[in-house]
């Protein structure tokens, strides 16, 4: 399945490091998500794109900056991260439909903060 | 955010045999749905739930949406090796809202 395409897929940076994550789905959809996924933890939901355009942002702090230039491409900029932000973040996206709502994931980046 | 428990958090099992795991909220949910995620990749879309009662098969997999629409089940019957992953459950609560809310999964492991 290669529907939603994630780069890189591993990732290390020191704190003062500045990288960025990109995501990009193939599958048409109008809305693209980041999630973070630590171990034994739920999913957490960062942002949303609706249209390119930002419609949820779950309180995340200034050192994580999104950015959606099209509906099919979505970036995740870190800058200045900590330790604990070391996690699986995984980009989603999805059609909106009036049936509800399927999410379908990248693979993945897995970083690691030192 | 909305509360999602999803139990067992750990199953091992022998091969052949069926699973169950299930999930509650806290809240109502207009829409049930189950991943799949295997070591080092993203969660996969196994089956998609929309209405009260509905049973849905994919395979060997069987989910159902509970009519309390609070709840929601899913069996995997004569499992395999590649069985082996974490089964995730999410819900929707609001029609129309891009929102998921996700449990935290149960760590299936099956025995040759």
């Amino acid at each position: 399945e290669t529907g939603v395409t994630q780069t890189p897929r591993h990732l290390v940076m020191g704190m003062t490091n500045k990288k960025s994550l990109k995501c990009e789905q193939h599958l048409g959809h109008n809305a693209m998500y980041w999630y973070k996924q630590s171990a034994k933890k739920p999913l957490e939901l960062m942002f949303v794109y609706n249209f390119k355009e930002q419609t949820e942002n779950n309180s995340v702090p200034s050192r994580f900056s999104p950015e959606c230039p099209n509906s099919s491409h979505l970036f995740l900029h870190l800058h200045t991260l900590q330790p604990e932000d070391s996690a699986l973040y995984l980009c989603a996206s999805s059609q909106e439909t009036s049936g509800g709502l399927k999410q379908y994931f990248g693979p993945g980046t897995r970083l690691t903060v030192t | 955010g909305q509360q999602l428990n999803q139990s067992p958090q750990s199953m091992f099992i022998q091969e052949g045999e069926d699973v169950s795991m299930n999930c509650t909220s806290s809240s109502i949910f207009n829409t049930w749905l189950w991943y799949k995620q295997d070591p080092g990749e993203g969660p996969v879309l196994l089956i998609a739930l929309y209405k009260a009662g509905e049973l849905t098969s994919n395979g060997r997999l069987t989910a159902q949406f509970g009519i309390t629409r609070k709840d929601s089940f899913l069996n995997i019957s004569a499992s395999i090796p590649s069985d082996v992953g974490i089964y995730f459950c999410a819900g929707q609560a609001l029609t129309g809202a891009n929102n998921l809310f996700f449990g935290t999964g149960t760590r299936l492991t099956v025995i040759p």
